[in-house]
Order: structure tokens, then sequence, then C-alpha cells
């Protein structure tokens, strides 16, 4: 199992990135997905999830209307569109992989991570 | 809503020493939480499961017990590669639970 992130970088507070998770190895397709962030000075937080089917979406209260999780099960891609940042998203971003299937299992592989600067 | 915590913040133990990082819960999570290790510029790692079970490749030294409310996870002989920041997280439930908030594990 592999999974790789990409998109992080520089922006300024109230701009958009899209980030990127490629996974390999596994039935894409078959497992929920989750981004989890890692903040300077502060401990994992979820920020959201996808199941299965990308028919499910979930988004921690701080993210809420501004983040929006999506997949591409023909792909292999996982995505967050981050829209409006802000200071606070600065963190380094992981993509993670239900270890299941599509039950809102722990995340048995994780991604290198993404690092996101928001600031002026 | 669940709420984690974690005690203490900072675990300070000599080499060769045995750790003991307690999890607790707001409210009854039975058996489903795991543990992660983050070492220093690393992505986490998944250690334990099922309150108890450890994860693939896991030395035998982790081990976890607990169920309910209150967790812990034992590392019998701490080694320079133990020194990291260690998250316990409940699951089985959409959407996701929150981790607790971490554990710093040291050297005396």
């Amino acid at each position: 199992v592999q999974l790789m992130e990409s998109g992080g970088g520089f922006v300024q507070p109230g701009k958009s990135l899209r980030l990127s998770c490629a996974g390999s190895g596994f039935a894409f397709s078959n497992y929920a997905m989750t981004w989890v962030r890692l903040a300077p000075g502060k401990g994992l937080e979820w920020v959201s999830a996808i199941r299965a089917g990308g028919d499910n979406t979930y988004y921690a209260d701080s993210v809420k209307g501004r983040f929006t999780v999506s997949r591409d099960n023909s792909k292999n891609i996982l995505y967050l569109q981050m829209n409006n940042v802000r200071v606070d998203d600065t963190a380094v971003y992981y993509c993670a992989k239900d270890w299941f299937g599509d039950y809102g299992d722990f995340y048995d592989s994780w991604g290198q991570g993404t690092l996101v600067t928001v600031s002026s | 809503e669940i709420v984690m915590t974690q005690s203490p913040a900072t675990l300070s133990v000599s080499p060769g020493e045995r750790a003991t990082l307690s999890c607790r819960a707001s409210q009854s999570v039975s058996t489903n939480l795991a543990w992660y290790q983050r070492r220093p510029g690393q992505a986490p790692r998944l250690l334990i499961y099922d309150a108890s079970t450890r994860a693939s490749g896991i030395p035998a030294r982790f081990s976890g017990s607990g169920s309910g409310t209150e967790f812990t996870l034992t590392i019998s002989s701490l080694q320079s590669e133990d020194i990291a920041v260690y998250y316990c997280q409940p699951y089985n439930n959409w959407p996701p639970l929150p981790f607790g908030p971490g554990t710093t594990v040291d050297f005396k």
C-alpha cells in the first residue's frame, strides 16, 4: 500500500489550494479515506473523510463550508479542495486509509504528508 | 460528542524502563480504540487496534489494554526509536471520532 500526497505549498489567507493523494497497492475504490492534519504545536486532527463510493462526506467543524473532499476512483486519487484558507489551516496534511473498507475504522496506512503554509 | 483525554502530556522515562500511557474516553467506546505513534518528522503509524492487538510489524514491547472508557499503552522497555508522540483514537463510527491530545515520550 502506498499513499502519496501532493499539492501543498505556500498560500495567502483567503485563497484556495487543492491537495491530492494518490493511492496504489490496494483496491482504492473499496476503502474510505480520511484527511488528517498536524498543525505546529498541536495534535492530530481529522479534517475530512469520504466513504468508499464517494457519496458520503464528513467534515470537522473547523473546515466545514470551506473544504471539500472528493475522490476519483477511476484514477485512485483522493482530493481536498481548500477554499478561503486561514492562518490556522497551516499544517502537514496526511491522507489515511481505512483498515477494513468502509466502516469508519482505524487507519492502517498513511501518506508522508504535504505541508500547507498559510501566511500573508 | 466523545471527548478523548490522554495523560500525562509528557512522559520522561530512562532507556530500558517501562512507559505507561493513559487514554480516557468521555463515554464508552468498547474496545474500538487505536493507538498511533508519530516520530519526529515522520507520518503517524498504527501501533495498536481493538485496544490490545498489535498492528503488523509492531514490536512485542508495545502492548495495549483496556475497554469502555479507560485504556493503557505500555512500552515495556523504552528504546531510542520509541521517542515520539502517541495518540489514541476511538473508531467504528461515522463521522470519525477525535484523536486524543497526545502524550510525548522522551528520555529522562
